[in-house]
Order: C-alpha cells, then structure tokens, then sequence
C-alpha cells in the first residue's frame, strides 16, 4: 500500500494567517491527489483535485501544488470556517489510501 | 444534482453481516465508479472498495476476504456486505462517486466529487 503522511498532524493558527499542510506519498503518485475538508459531523468535502484544481465553490485562497511524492494544501488567509481536519487521498495505486489528517485549530 | 442516500441497520451482532445501499438519485448511475469509506469515531478515513457499474470491483485487501460489492443499475442502487463483523468495523459509513472511465490522469471532475450523508453503523450485542 502507499503510505500517505501528513503534517502536521494539528496545528493552531490565527485568523489571517498563511497555513501549509504537506502530504507525502511513499511512492510515487502523479497528480493523483485529492484534498478534502471535514468539519465535526460532518461529511468530507473535496477542495482540491488533480493535485492542483480548485473544486467549483471552494474559495481561492486554497490552493494546492505538487506531483510524484510531495504534495501541499495552503490556505493563504485562514478564515474562521477554516477550521477543520484536512485529509489528503491518493488514487493512483489500489487500494487508495487518506492521509492521517490535519486538525487546523484557533491559537 | 446528483445525490447519495446511504441507508441500512445501525447496528450489527458481532459475526454477523453488515449491509449498506447507496441510492443515487439526480443523475444515472452508469458510467461511473462508486466507492465505499468508512470513519470510526474520531478517527481518520479509510477506504473500502469500489464498484463499477460493470459490477468490475476493487477491494481494499485489508478487508477483501470478509467484503462484498454489487450493483443493481435498475435501482439506481449499489451495495456492501460486509461479513464476520467486529467491534473494529464500527464506524460511519460514506458511499461516493469515484471517478469515471473517462477521467485521464489524477484530475478527474467525477473523482469523490460527491458523497452520502454517511450512516452510522455499530457492531454490538
């Protein structure tokens, strides 16, 4: 299987800030990466697809970058409702497998 | 828009089968792949398998001896058995879009593009 890590795995930030979450496939992956945002109880819901294309609706201050093993999810101003648990997914080898998450939490 | 509706028992006796059915409603369930993940509480996502509309599927290997997938395209429906459960399969329950033989490379429009509500499902006595 294709280990996905991520990190960090929590962080706090303020409103306003410029948040960077890396995550690393253990082999290469391509483009096949996706990014989602999960909120508590709620359903996750992709930002980022091709490793780099906005999800219609998500705002543009996501963005994401990279190809073969080392992929980034930023968000250039963090907004309140930013605050949630990122996942990262790979879809280029079975089984798929997410990343272990990353709780952005309010410093 | 397309939508999915997951539904089936929320609870499940140890060693007996979970069974769950995504409805797809909004839109045709040919032509695409559909997946199955799962979430136990508080933690992390895990993949389970996917189906095409084919009844072609993809199993997650952790799970691949105790799991089943099929498709009713006249029901718009496609389902998950999930045999000799434990305590460890309990979680919520998501099905998904998962992409299309059409889709070339990792950018793909229909890739996990839309998810069920999730349904809750505990395995206990």
């Amino acid at each position: 299987d294709i280990q996905m890590t991520q990190s960090p795995s929590a962080m706090s930030a303020s409103v306003g800030d410029r948040v960077t979450i890396t995550c690393r496939a253990s082999q290469g992956i391509s483009n096949y990466l996706a990014w989602f945002q999960q909120k508590p109880g709620k359903v996750p819901e992709r930002l980022i697809y091709g490793a780099s294309t906005l999800q219609s609706g998500v705002p543009s201050r996501f963005s994401g970058s990279g190809s073969g093993t080392e992929f980034t999810l930023t968000i250039s101003s963090l907004q309140p409702e930013d605050f949630a648990t990122y996942y990262c997914l790979q879809h280029n080898n079975y089984p798929w497998t997410f990343g272990q998450g990353t709780k952005v939490e309010i410093k | 828009q397309v939508q999915l509706q997951e539904s089936g028992p929320g609870l499940v006796k140890p060693s007996e089968t979970l069974s769950l059915t995504c409805t797809v409603s909004g839109g045709s369930i040919s032509s695409y792949y559909w997946s199955w993940i799962r979430q136990p509480a508080g933690k992390g996502l895990e993949w389970i398998g996917r189906i095409y509309t084919s009844g072609t599927t993809n199993y997650n290997p952790s799970l691949k001896s105790r799991l089943t997938l099929s498709v009713d395209t006249s029901k718009n429906q496609f389902s998950l058995k999930l045999s000799s459960v434990t305590a460890a399969d309990t979680a919520v329950y998501y099905c998904a879009r998962d992409g299309a033989p059409s889709c070339r490379g990792g950018r793909c429009d229909w890739f996990m593009d839309v998810w069920g509500k999730g349904t809750t499902v505990t395995v206990s006595s």
